[in-house]
């Protein structure tokens, strides 16, 4: 079975540069979610969708960041513009209903450099 | 912040079981005990979770101590392919938001 799909794998752009992370989550899950993961502050969730519908975006670290999930099978992560504290790893991962009885399945990440 | 205590890192030989600690001590009954594990380069795979009650699969098998203050995740036959970052996670029954990663044990299997 396809598990979270995430694209690109790498990517290196200059500071000031848009750039898109995208994510396709498990055929059928109904939350989605995006975490960065950095060296100094570990795992964080940044936000996470129900249903397509944003419900907590409050670990989204400022306005440059914006995420959508324009339909059940993608979503988007976009930062504008880029700046170099925004090296990460980001990781999506989607799970299945309302318990936390349903685990959180994650992609293999985008790893994001910015000159 | 992580409700969670681990050691930093363990060693274990190819073939032996694999024995990771965890200490939660404020945890409360509506809380579940998830275990995760991050390869090298790799997301987070979800292991094994519980409640009250010991749980196996074919991964792994979790026991939660009676007052559910600890627990330890068993590799029963590690492999150098084991070798990765070990997060035990206390998460609330009905909530399905903040998977909360503390720092872990990073278990190295030597062959």
């Amino acid at each position: 079975d396809a598990g979270v799909i995430q694209s690109p794998r790498h990517e290196v752009t200059e500071m000031g540069q848009e750039v898109t992370l995208r994510c396709k989550p498990i055929s059928g899950h109904d939350y989605l979610f995006w975490y960065r993961q950095t060296m100094m502050r570990g795992l964080e969730l940044l936000i996470y969708f129900n249903n397509n519908v944003p419900i907590d975006d409050s670990g989204m670290p400022e306005d440059r960041f914006s995420a959508k999930m324009p339909n059940a099978s993608f979503s988007t992560l976009k930062i504008q513009p880029s700046e170099p504290r925004d090296s990460a790893v980001y990781f999506c991962a989607s799970s299945l209903g309302r318990l936390s009885n349903q685990p959180q399945h994650f992609g293999d990440g985008t790893r994001l450099s910015i000159l | 912040d992580a409700k969670t205590t681990q050691p930093t890192s363990m060693d274990c030989a190819e073939g032996r079981a694999a024995n990771l600690p965890c200490n939660h001590s404020t945890i409360s009954g509506n809380e579940y005990v998830y275990w995760y594990r991050q390869i090298h380069s790799q997301g987070p795979q979800y292991i094994i979770h519980g409640l009250k009650n010991n749980e196996t699969n074919e991964m792994a098998s979790l026991i939660i101590t009676e007052d559910r203050k600890s627990s330890t995740l068993i590799l029963p036959h590690a492999t150098l392919r084991d070798t990765a970052v070990y997060y035990c996670i206390v998460r609330p029954v009905y909530n399905t938001d903040k998977l909360i990663f503390g720092t872990g044990t990073r278990l190295q299997v030597f062959p």
